[in-house]
């Protein structure tokens, strides 16, 4: 089975804070993802990765940077944490973009800035 | 972004019932998945199509990749109290992007 693994699941941070988002999955894929998931707006692509020193902005970029240095690894990171970043964060994987694969999600990490 | 437009957006009903959702778009896609979200995790693939027509079943789910290759839907039948959450409908394009529904709050009433 593909194991997408979120480092933190609950987070407490305070506005002007860095924060470092952990993505580690198992199935040497080549693609990973980071959505934020808020009530009556769904999943929002933040950035995306096909593949390792590689990135994309998603949908919605601001406020946030990423990094893949290692094929397994996507981080997430909020350089500057606001309120309006107090979000469910979501790591996903697939194993690369040609048809027929799937996208595979980590259990989710609940951040509230304060 | 561009999302899918799934319906309907939350149902309530009674342990027994069948349930049907849908999601439509006006542009094609390669690929249909359908996630199940339980309260606080993360979506769990339900579901998988990979070609116009298509009908899959899984258990007491059925999903059907629509012959336009525009539209899916997912029926649960016979609701149980645990088929409670959130399910997404997603569309994969040949690019490999994947376009989201905005989800359907399913509650089942014992």
């Amino acid at each position: 089975d593909v194991k997408v693994t979120q480092s933190s699941r609950y987070l407490v941070k305070r506005t002007g804070e860095k924060v470092f988002l952990e993505c580690v999955q198992d199935m040497d894929h080549e693609n990973m993802f980071w959505y934020r998931q808020d009530p009556g707006l769904g999943l929002r692509l933040i950035y995306f990765s096909y593949d390792v020193k590689m990135k994309e902005k998603g949908d919605i970029p601001e406020g946030y940077s990423v990094s893949r240095e290692k094929k397994e690894r996507f981080s997430l990171i909020l350089e500057s944490a606001s309120t309006n970043q107090t979000s469910m964060y979501l790591c996903a994987s697939r194993e690369n973009a040609r048809s027929g694969n799937t996208i595979y999600f980590g259990e989710g990490s609940w951040l509230t800035v304060v | 972004g561009q999302q899918l437009n799934q319906s309907p957006q939350s149902m309530f009903i009674q342990e027994g019932e069948d349930v049907s959702m849908n999601c439509t778009s006006s542009s094609i896609f390669n690929t249909w998945l359908w996630y199940k979200q339980d309260p606080g995790e993360g979506p769990v693939l339900l579901i998988a199509l990979y070609k116009a027509g298509e009908l899959t079943s899984n258990g007491r789910l059925t999903a059907q990749f629509g012959i336009t290759r525009k539209d899916s839907f997912l029926n649960i039948s016979a609701s149980i109290p645990s088929d409670v959450g959130i399910y997404f409908c997603a569309g994969q394009r040949h690019t490999g992007k994947l376009i989201f529904g905005q989800g359907t709050t399913l509650q089942v009433k014992p």
